[in-house]
């Protein structure tokens, strides 16, 4: 059973950067045609997809977000990680890392965390 | 605003049966598969379908997807308490983005 955990920084500055970790246990992040992606939910919104990662290090982006999301992985630590820079209030939200069969479905979610952007 | 337009809420009795629809465009549902999502309060979504009309393991079949066209629906028969949760649809677009709709609340009365 594949399991998808968050960690990071609970709280950001505003103009700073969000950064965020997946671990991945029960299973090689490098195995099968899985893609990574990161996916976030503002108290009482709907979901918002950010980008996701291939172990080949492709990559794809929200193209609203695009300017500010660095989505990257290593395999030797099974992690895949989210970088979103100049931060503000807006991007406070609960962030969920997940696995993606391509075009298909979204099929295992962290359990999520919340970051809030406040000075 | 979403791209994929959900109501805001349905309801129906225990043991009932209600739909969710879904409605997008070519540049998404009309060109991909759509999958569903159940957030019960305070959890991570979960997958309930996928590829439209799948169902992964251990999902009852009182839950079912269809698509037709630029629209999808969710359907879910015999309704349970435990049923009460935010549902979710979600496809892709022609950018490769996921694309998701703005959630319905089911209430079971």
């Amino acid at each position: 059973q594949v399991q998808l955990q968050e960690s990071g920084p609970g709280l950001v500055k505003p103009s700073q950067t969000l950064s965020l970790t997946c671990t991945v246990s029960g299973g090689s992040i490098s195995s099968g045609s899985y893609y990574w992606s990161w996916i976030r939910q503002p108290a009482g919104k709907g979901l918002e997809w950010i980008g996701r990662i291939y172990t080949s290090g492709s990559t794809n982006y929200n193209p609203s977000l695009k300017s500010r999301v660095t989505i990257s992985v290593d395999t030797s630590k099974n992690q895949f990680s989210l970088k979103l820079s100049s931060v503000t209030a807006a991007d406070t939200a609960v962030y969920y890392c997940a696995r993606e069969l391509r075009l298909r479905a979204i099929d295992y979610w962290g359990q999520g965390t919340l970051v809030t952007v406040s000075s | 605003q979403s791209v994929l337009t959900q109501p805001p809420s349905v309801s129906a009795a225990p043991g009932q049966k209600v739909t969710i629809s879904c409605s997008g465009s070519s540049s998404n549902i009309g060109n991909n598969y759509v999958s569903w999502y159940q957030q019960l309060p305070g959890t991570a979504p979960k997958l309930l379908i996928y590829e439209n009309n799948k169902r992964p393991s251990g999902i009852p079949d009182r839950f079912s997807g269809s698509k037709s066209g630029t629209s999808a629906t969710l359907g879910i028969t015999g309704l349970q308490t435990g049923d009460e949760a935010d549902y979710y649809c979600g496809t892709w677009d022609s950018s490769l983005s996921a694309r998701f709709g703005g959630g319905t609340k089911l209430t079971v009365l």
